[in-house]
């Protein structure tokens, strides 16, 4: 079945600082990849994604590139702000007859201090 | 606009106990789904509505949750006899239609807390 497995957090930075946070999937069709991210006390809220392989998702400054060939969607930023702390989320859809179904990883909490 | 509501936000049972979960989808949304949102297991896929319909219950982990959808808008989500292992926050989200060509919108949750 499909899998998303993300890395570990928590995951502290400090203001300015580069971020990635590594995302890879298993999938049995084509996949879209999402990044979804749910700040505290909010709901969870669609970040970026990508459709097909070599499309590059982007907003509010994070990036992530569909990378087919190591089935991989890492998130990056290339200076984090306090108000990025929130917990990250890489999610797949599968193609096909199933298409609506999230499939999500357990979530990274990234804390950033000034 | 108005995004998903779920009520209540908070919810407080004894084991045993039953409790009903409600989601108020964005106004024509035809799709619905519920997750699980539980410390170890992350978020788990439990159920899509069409509509009325629900085609794919795969994720209902066992017979005691079932959920039904009205008017092709408010969701229900009930579990019964509840045991300490269904804490977790449950989310509904909604979207235009079925396909992921549509984000889905997460409501806020209902943590769910069994004594």
């Amino acid at each position: 079945g499909d899998s998303v497995t993300q890395m570990e957090g928590p995951v502290t930075l400090s203001e300015e600082a580069f971020l990635t946070i590594n995302c890879t999937y298993t999938a049995t069709g084509y996949p879209s990849l999402f990044w979804y991210v749910q700040y505290p006390g909010e709901g969870l809220q669609l970040l970026l994604k990508a459709t097909k392989a070599d499309d590059k998702g982007s907003n509010k400054g994070f990036e992530a590139t569909y990378r087919k060939e190591t089935t991989s969607f890492h998130l990056e930023k290339g200076s984090v702000q306090v108000s990025d702390s929130a917990v990250y989320f890489c999610a797949l859809s599968d193609s096909g007859g199933s298409n609506y179904k999230l499939t999500f990883g357990k979530g990274t909490l990234l804390t950033v201090n000034p | 606009g108005a995004g998903v509501s779920q009520s209540p936000s908070n919810k407080v049972t004894e084991k045993g106990k039953d409790v009903e979960l409600r989601c108020d989808p964005i106004s024509g949304h035809t799709a619905l789904y519920w997750y699980r949102q539980s410390l170890g297991q992350g978020l788990e896929f439990l159920i899509y509505f069409q509509g009325n319909s629900a085609p794919d219950k795969s994720g209902l982990p066992s017979d005691r949750f079932s959920a039904e959808r009205t008017g092709g808008s408010v969701s229900t989500l009930t579990i019964q006899r509840t045991q300490q292992e269904d804490s977790a926050v449950y989310l509904c989200a909604s979207s235009l239609d079925g396909t992921n060509s549509y984000e889905q919108y997460f409501g806020p949750g209902t943590r769910l807390t069994v004594t």
